[in-house]
């Protein structure tokens, strides 16, 4: 296994359009959480899933985002209706469930609505 | 409240030196685990150590060590012997054992001079 990969790495998109990213975890770890990250700031966790049910969701997430884990395996995260302020790098992680297991992330995806 | 403090936007260092990374924590969950992650310039989270609650002992893993302070909430890294590659950003995180999510600070920009 060569780690937690995210597809595209980089996405360009213009106001409005819809795009959508894939994740795939590490094979055995049944966590997985999404991120996005802007200049200059820590990651701000966006949701999180054990196995295939979405357990947590921020508040700060607006409707227009979603996300799924049909089988428990990759995952997908898709914005609606793009807008200037969602350019960020989104993050992907993945874990084990205990307490001392730390994240893998992956290279992340860079998202540019313009 | 902020979950994770990172009060040192950026930091510069010696080569060869020790150099320590502040952050301190809010939880009033009594167990819980920090975390510190690495972040260069290429973008990837790179774990570096762990710190349980209940560990009575600082952590150590190579050249970090973390300073455990529990009574005054704070958990700084200390990098020794700094090298060139360790210029990134350094982000401490938290992870408490009622929630599911993993609480990041702003970060902290070392750079390691020659």
């Amino acid at each position: 296994d060569t780690g937690v990969s995210q597809d595209p790495r980089h996405k360009i998109t213009k106001r409005g359009q819809n795009v959508t990213f894939r994740c795939d975890p590490i094979s055995e770890h049944n966590r997985l959480y999404w991120y996005r990250q802007t200049l200059g700031q820590g990651p701000e966790f966006l949701t999180y899933f054990q196995n295939e049910a979405q357990l947590e969701k921020s508040r700060l997430l607006s409707d227009r985002f979603s996300a799924e884990r049909p089988k428990g395996s990759f995952s997908t995260l898709e914005i609606q209706r793009t807008e200037q302020g969602d350019s960020a790098m989104y993050l992907c992680a993945s874990s084990l469930p205990y307490m001392n297991n730390e994240q893998f992330f992956g290279p992340g995806t860079r998202l540019t609505v313009l | 409240a902020q979950k994770i403090t990172q009060t040192q936007p950026g930091m510069f260092v010696q080569e060869k030196e020790a150099v320590t990374l502040d952050c301190t924590y809010d939880t009033s969950d009594p167990s819980y685990g920090l975390f510190w992650y690495k972040q260069p310039s290429s973008g990837e989270m790179i774990f570096l150590i762990y710190q349980g609650s209940y560990d009575q002992q600082n952590a150590t893993e190579g050249r970090y060590s973390l300073n455990f302070q529990k009574a005054r909430k704070s958990a700084n890294l200390v990098i020794s012997a700094s090298q060139l590659g360790d210029s990134a950003m350094y982000f401490c995180a938290m992870r408490e054992n009622t929630g599911n999510q993993f609480y990041f600070g702003t970060g902290t920009s070392l750079t390691v001079i020659p």
